[in-house]
């Protein structure tokens, strides 16, 4: 079946340093890949997504290069604030059996991401 | 425009009861989603719902359901309620089955005592 995994957390980091959180998957054919982000007391927020292999997916100062070759999407912005804290989720998804659902998102763990100022 | 909404927020119930969650997509958004979010499973998918029709199940046992309405809005009930069932209940809305980007609520918190 199809899996995520995602870095262990939690990440602490000071403010403007370098966040990478790796993110693997597996799935069979040619998921599209996700990244979402959780503030506290929120739901999940769409943060960038990357459809085929190769493409880089941006957002906010966040990228993910979908790399078949290696099977991952990892998750980085080269400054982070403050307000970045949150938990962070990597996501994939698959057309349906037959269908054309993109309706069922597989999520990795989570990431706890804290930023000191 | 508006975005996904859940009701309610917050939720009490004791053991055996049965509890009923809606959630009302974006406008013009025709699919929806139902996740449950726990500290020990993570976020497990549950069921999506297009036109109506249930397109996918994940795998929960029967005491978890769900509809859809004509105009898109969902409801999901548990029966029986178990302790196990304490968790954030988030509901994500997208165009439709051709739609990769899901949109999710602020989720309903149900505690089960």
């Amino acid at each position: 079946g199809n899996s995520v995994t995602q870095m262990e957390g939690p990440v602490t980091l000071s403010e403007e340093a370098f966040l990478t959180i790796n993110c693997t998957y597996t799935a069979t054919g040619y998921p599209s890949l996700f990244w979402y982000v959780q503030y506290p007391g929120e739901g999940l927020q769409l943060l960038l997504k990357a459809t085929k292999a190769d493409d880089k997916g941006s957002n906010k100062g966040f990228e993910a290069t979908y790399r078949k070759e290696t099977t991952s999407f990892h998750l980085e912005k080269g400054s982070v604030q403050v307000s970045d804290s949150a938990v962070y989720f990597c996501a994939l998804s698959r057309r349906g059996a037959g269908g054309t659902s993109y309706g069922k998102l597989t999520f990795g763990q989570g990431t706890i991401l804290t930023v000191h100022p | 425009k508006a975005g996904v909404t859940q009701t309610p927020r917050y939720l009490i119930k004791t053991r055996g009861q049965q509890v009923t969650l809606s959630c009302s997509p974006i406008s013009g958004h025709r699919s929806v989603s139902w996740y449950q979010q726990t500290p020990g499973q993570g976020l497990q998918f549950l069921f999506e719902y297009f036109s109506e029709t249930q397109r996918n199940k994940g795998n929960f046992p029967g005491r978890f359901s769900g509809r859809q309405f004509s105009n898109s809005r969902s409801e999901m009930n548990v029966s029986t309620l178990e302790l196990g069932d304490s968790a954030l209940y988030l509901c994500a809305s997208s165009l439709g089955p051709e739609s990769s980007e899901q949109y999710f609520g602020p989720g309903t918190r149900l505690t089960v005592t």
